[in-house]
């Protein structure tokens, strides 16, 4: 998945501890979006971006803040992580004249 | 109903047996369709992208759309083992600002040798 690269891969987290996920793209495309996935639930939209400095919710926000600060840059914050929010979480970029959408490896998270 | 609706599966085929996958879905508005497969513990990568009705091939790969049904699917010809996979469908409204991708949940395929 060459040009996304979420940062951490993996995490463990306490019931109530905050944390940032990073997304970093290389491709200067204007579209990102932070999806979670679940067993039986598919790919559910959490935020996206349609640019630098914009943001907006998508189909499951609560829980979440994001930032785009820099165009390459996508930041998913849990303020306070609880045990619903276990889950692998995949950022995804998409050019503004483009369909498709590219995703990264994804991040592992636990709430214990 | 959901916009999407994709059958879980799993689906469990012989190497070498033609694979068909298949998605429905309610609004008529959608454009574009996209096939994603996506191995264990990896991200999503896409496989075939198809605008409006027809087929598109890519090797052993056909992507076809049938929007008077409002159903794609994807066939996959002389399946191997590497096509063991979980697939999933996607489409959306436009390639624009409105292009936000709708998933179906996915199919699981096992592909034994």
């Amino acid at each position: 998945n060459a040009g996304v690269t979420q940062t951490p891969k993996f995490r463990v987290l306490k019931t109530g501890q905050s944390m940032t996920l990073l997304c970093a793209q290389d491709m200067n495309h204007e579209y990102m979006y932070w999806y979670r996935q679940d067993p039986g639930m598919g790919l559910r939209l959490i935020h996206y971006s349609v640019g630098e400095g914009t943001t907006a919710k998508g189909e499951v926000p609560d829980g979440y803040n994001v930032s785009r600060l820099k165009k390459q840059n996508f930041l998913l914050g849990l303020e306070s992580a609880a045990p619903s929010q276990t889950s692998v979480y995949f950022c995804a970029i998409k050019g503004n004249t483009r369909t498709e959408a590219f995703f990264g490896q994804g991040t592992r998270l636990t709430v214990v | 109903q959901k916009e999407v609706e994709q059958d879980p599966g799993p689906l469990s085929v012989p190497e070498g047996a033609i694979v068909s996958l298949n998605c429905t879905y309610s609004n008529s508005a959608f454009q574009y369709f996209m096939w994603y497969r996506q191995y264990s513990r990896k991200g999503p990568e896409l496989l075939m992208y198809t605008y409006s009705s027809g087929n598109k091939e890519d090797g052993r790969f056909t992507a076809q759309v049938d929007k008077s049904s409002k159903y794609i699917s994807l066939f996959i010809r002389d399946s191997q083992p590497s096509d063991s996979a979980t697939y999933l469908c996607a489409m959306s409204f436009d390639g624009g600002s409105q292009g936000n991708l709708i998933f179906g949940k996915g199919t699981k395929l096992s592909v034994k040798p």
